[in-house]
């Protein structure tokens, strides 16, 4: 059984930072492209980021590009988001999740996501 | 970058099929892939690739694709389905969601 258990959230200023963790189990998962996707209160989801199976490439939504930094640890089945620059605007609940790809005609990366963990709150504030 | 569009709410009856639409210029070169999302829990992938369903997912949830719409069904829907349902296409594009409310 594919499970994904998220960890690290809780409660930071602005402007400070936060590593948020994630371990998989259940499938292998130095095969696997990763994802970070959150849900705001009361909003939609939004992919944040991609990483490939052996890191050779990430991808950011704009938002927090310069400030966020996906990684992994294949030996740990882990993967990670490292956060700085932390503003009202990043709370939310990041979830990490599954992510199989294909490539394009182009040589981009088309991402999904299959499974998701539970989710670990972020809240920014004063 | 481009967006994806769909309908705030839908409201059905029990038993009625309640349909999803997702709209993007994307779509006829990209799959669609669909999340359903309750309160406090992970998202499921309810459909994948326009109209695949992952195993597990109970048979009247069907999706369909056409130009640049794309559609999640509900056929007979149940009070449990009742969530908020994301569109989404490969370029890390989420529709706004639609709460569905079966009542």
């Amino acid at each position: 059984e594919v499970q994904l258990v998220e960890s690290g959230g809780g409660l930071v200023q602005p402007g400070g930072s936060l590593r948020l963790s994630c371990v998989a189990s259940g499938f292998t998962f130095s095969s696997y492209w990763m994802s970070w996707v959150r849900q705001a209160p009361g909003k939609g989801l939004e992919w944040v980021a991609n990483i490939k199976h052996d890191e050779s490439e990430k991808y950011y939504v704009d938002s927090v590009k310069g400030r966020f930094t996906i990684f992994r640890d294949n030996a740990r089945d882990s993967l990670f988001l490292q956060m700085h620059s932390l503003g009202a605007e990043d709370t939310a609940v990041y979830y990490c999740a599954r992510a199989p790809a294909t490539y394009g005609a182009s040589s981009e990366p088309y991402v999904h996501f299959d499974y998701w963990g539970q989710g670990t709150l972020v809240t920014v504030s004063s | 970058s481009y967006e994806l569009t769909q309908p705030p709410s839908v409201s059905v009856s029990p038993g009625q099929t309640a349909r999803i639409t997702c709209s993007g210029d994307a779509l006829p070169k990209k799959y669609a892939y669909w999340y359903q999302k309750k309160s406090g829990q992970a998202p499921v992938l309810v459909i994948y690739e326009d109209s695949k369903r992952p195993s597990g997912i109970p048979e009247r949830f069907s999706g369909s694709s056409s130009g640049t719409m794309a559609t999640l069904t509900i056929s007979g829907a149940q009070v449990d389905d009742e969530g908020d349902y994301y569109c989404y296409s490969t370029d890390g594009v989420f529709g706004g969601g639609t709460k569905v409310t079966v009542l």
